[in-house]
């Protein structure tokens, strides 16, 4: 089944330390995204690959970090997480920038 | 920088009756656009798209959209709603060509739809 997973779904976390949310695609796709979603605020994209190797800057890379050295896996690294980063986080995946996204189920993230 | 308006955070209406959700963007050049709909506790999922071409274009589930670039509008309109409709639905942009902003989705706030019955 073409699919978009991330892990874990939901997590708690206290502030400043380390965690990685990953992102797995199984459908050869190039792009890959990672969205924020907060209530009254819609989505915003926090970075993008367009390629292995290759990524960019959305609209609140703060605080994030991404790799893309295989093309399935995306992983989002929150260095030192802040109460600010609480959030609904979305990987998204498409064959090009233009296409459909395919979007993961999302990883209910709280920082106390 | 992009933008993306979505007119009304919440549009409540009966079931049968016809809706439009309005979206507007702000953008100089070629535009790609997308509706896509959250259903509650799960990720989204596109309706449908413009890229280039006719400027109507039909979705899934009955839905349809009207891209005009003079008014730099993108609604979404059905003619008669289920409470399966239920959702919350994105408008969202891109800009086409090739530059650096390839990659970059803009998503509008969101419209919630609520159908009563």
């Amino acid at each position: 089944e073409a699919q978009v997973t991330q892990n874990p779904r939901y997590l708690i976390t206290v502030t400043g330390k380390k965690l990685t949310v990953t992102c797995s695609q199984n459908m050869n796709h190039e792009y890959m995204s990672w969205y924020r979603q907060d209530p009254g605020l819609g989505l915003r994209q926090i970075y993008y690959s367009m390629n292995v190797e290759v990524t960019d800057k959305g609209d609140v890379p703060e605080g994030y970090k991404v790799s893309r050295k295989e093309k399935r896996n995306f992983p989002l690294i929150l260095e030192s997480p802040s109460p600010n980063q609480t959030s609904l986080y979305f990987c998204a995946s498409s064959s090009q920038a233009r296409d459909e996204q395919y979007f993961g189920p999302g990883t209910r993230l709280t920082v106390t | 920088a992009q933008s993306v308006t979505q007119l009304d955070s919440q549009v409540p209406v009966f079931e049968e009756a016809p809706v439009e959700l309005r979206c507007n963007y702000s953008s100089s050049v070629s535009v790609y656009l997308f509706w896509y709909v959250q259903y509650p506790n799960q990720g989204l999922q596109l309706l449908l798209k413009y890229l280039s071409g006719s400027t109507l274009v039909k979705g899934i589930n009955g839905f349809e959209a009207e891209f005009n670039k003079s008014q730099t509008s993108f609604h979404l309109r059905k003619p008669s709603v289920h409470i399966s409709d239920t959702a919350e639905y994105f408008c969202a942009v891109s800009e086409s060509g090739r530059g650096s902003t390839l990659g970059r989705l803009y998503f509008g706030r969101g419209t919630q739809l609520t159908v009563w019955p």
